[in-house]
């Protein structure tokens, strides 16, 4: 079953714009991880943020969390053409869970040159 | 450093043929083990996840089945292909439950 549902499924901007992307879920959750996936290739981690945290960083992208609405967002500032991709999210459920990640449906982001 | 390998990485086969994918990781010691699959346009949806040899759970009924022969060699199998097999599928591994996965190249699936 998908816990994690993105918004919105596609997105297209401009080079140097910033892009957002969100995500809901469903369950309590121990942990939220974004993923990103070139065409055709595996998916590749980009930040965890633990239930117990409200933002985090990582270079140019900036991850929220609000477990009270169960969603998380996540922005690419300053946006170049090389982050065109497909970008998930998955949660590792919590309790009743061992821990396995599901993912969502992604959004697939567009940048224009 | 840790590596994964995943092969083949494309695949052709005809429907009712038998299917096996195999994945290995290298660098590391009794990792957690998974299956996705991923239809075109769509979300991953795990399949079949190990955490040590010989221990497989499935996540849904299929036509599909998991082996773990060795500790780091996670094989995904069929006995006979349907339509509906065909996907692309990825293999991935993690320290422990609930951390970061690292995934393979994945593997494309025609099955026709």
């Amino acid at each position: 079953s998908q816990q994690g549902e993105e918004d919105p499924q596609a997105l297209s901007i401009q080079e140097g714009e910033n892009a957002t992307m969100n995500c809901s879920y469903k369950t309590s959750i121990n942990n939220l991880q974004w993923y990103r996936q070139n065409s055709g290739r595996g998916l590749v981690h980009l930040i965890l943020i633990r239930s117990n945290e409200r933002e985090k960083h990582s270079g140019r992208l900036r991850v929220t969390l609000d477990t009270s609405k169960k969603s998380s967002s996540l922005l690419i500032t300053a946006s170049r053409a090389a982050d065109t991709a497909s970008y998930f999210c998955a949660t590792v459920g919590y309790p009743g869970n061992t821990g396995k990640l599901i993912f969502g449906q992604g959004t697939t982001l567009q940048v224009k040159p | 450093s840790q590596t994964i390998h995943q092969w083949p990485a494309t695949l052709v086969q005809p429907v009712g043929s038998p299917l096996s994918l195999e994945c290995t990781v290298e660098g590391t010691s009794n990792p957690n083990l998974y299956w996705y699959r991923q239809a075109a346009g769509r979300g991953l949806q795990l399949l079949f996840y190990s955490v040590g040899i010989g221990q497989i759970s499935s996540e849904v009924p299929q036509n599909l089945s998991a082996s773990r022969p060795q500790d780091r060699q996670f094989i995904l199998s069929s006995k006979k292909l349907l339509l509906s097999d065909s996907g692309f599928y990825l293999c991935a591994w993690s320290v422990g439950v609930g951390g970061e996965l690292f995934f393979g190249e994945g593997s494309r699936l025609t099955v026709l």
